[in-house]
C-alpha cells in the first residue's frame, strides 16, 4: 500500500467553524490531490498541487484552501465550515499518469 | 456539464460469469482512461488503464477497450467473484502541460457478484 495518510478519519463541526484536513504521505510523490465523494457526483477535484507552496484550483475550489509547504504534507482549509460542505475527502498522490494512489478518507460533517 | 457518464448505478452479475461496465466521455482532450475500484469506508484503488493510442489492455481477469471515436470505454471482468463486488469508477485525464494528472471521474457503478 502507498504511504498516504488522511487525519482525522472522522469529524463533526459546526457550521462557521474553521477545519483543516491534513494529507501525509511518506512516497516523496510531486503531485498531491483533495477530492470530495457525495452522493450522486462521484470524486470531484478540489485543489492540487504539483510541487512545494505550487497549488492550483479544481472543478470545486469555492469555500476551500490549501497548502502545501513540505513535499509530504497538503492541508485542505475550510476556513467557515458549510452543510453543503458535508462530504467525504480524499487525498491523492501521484507521480504518473497510472500512479494515482488514495488515502482511505476523511468523514467530514458540517452541523 | 459531466465529461464522463457512467450511466448505469448498479448492476448484478452471477458469479462466474462476465461483467460489462461501460463509460462515456464527451472531452476529446481526454487521452487516458483509468478504472477504480472502491470497498466501503476505504479510498478508490487503481485497477487498469489505458492510452488512447490503445484499444485494449488487459491484466488477468480485467481487460478495458475504448472505442475513441465513440468516445466510449468499458471494463470487462471475467469470470466475476463475490469479491468483485465493489463501486466501479471510470476516470479520464488530459495532458494539462504543467503535468499534473488530475482526474474526471464518472459517478460510479456498484457491482454485485452474486455467488
Amino acid at each position: 500500500d502507498a504511504g498516504i495518510t488522511q487525519s482525522p478519519r472522522h469529524k463533526v463541526t459546526e457550521t462557521g467553524t474553521p477545519v483543516t484536513l491534513r494529507c501525509h504521505q511518506t512516497e516523496n510523490h510531486r503531485y498531491m490531490y483533495w477530492y470530495r465523494q457525495d452522493p450522486g457526483h462521484g470524486l470531484r477535484l478540489i485543489h492540487y498541487s504539483y510541487g512545494v507552496k505550487d497549488t492550483d484550483k479544481g472543478e470545486v475550489s469555492d469555500g476551500y484552501s490549501v497548502s502545501r509547504s513540505k513535499t509530504e504534507d497538503f492541508l485542505l482549509t475550510l476556513e467557515s465550515a458549510t452543510s453543503s460542505q458535508t462530504s467525504v475527502y480524499f487525498c491523492a498522490i501521484s507521480e504518473n499518469r497510472d500512479s494515482h494512489y488514495f488515502g482511505n478518507g476523511t468523514r467530514l460533517t458540517v452541523t | 456539464d459531466q465529461q464522463v457518464k457512467q450511466n448505469s448505478p448498479s448492476l448484478s452479475v452471477q458469479e462466474g460469469r462476465i461483467s460489462i461496465l461501460n463509460c462515456d466521455y464527451t472531452n476529446s482532450m481526454f487521452d487516458y482512461f483509468l478504472w477504480y475500484k472502491k470497498y466501503p469506508a476505504e479510498g478508490p484503488t487503481f485497477l487498469i488503464s489505458i492510452s488512447s493510442i490503445k484499444d485494449k489492455n488487459e491484466d488477468g481477469r480485467f481487460t478495458v477497450f475504448l472505442n475513441k471515436s465513440a468516445k466510449h470505454l468499458s471494463l470487462h471482468i471475467v469470470p466475476s467473484q463475490p469479491g468483485d463486488s465493489a463501486v466501479y469508477f471510470c476516470a479520464a485525464s488530459a495532458n494539462s502541460g504543467a503535468g499534473s494528472y488530475q482526474l474526471t471521474f464518472g459517478k460510479g457503478t456498484k457491482l454485485s457478484v452474486i455467488p
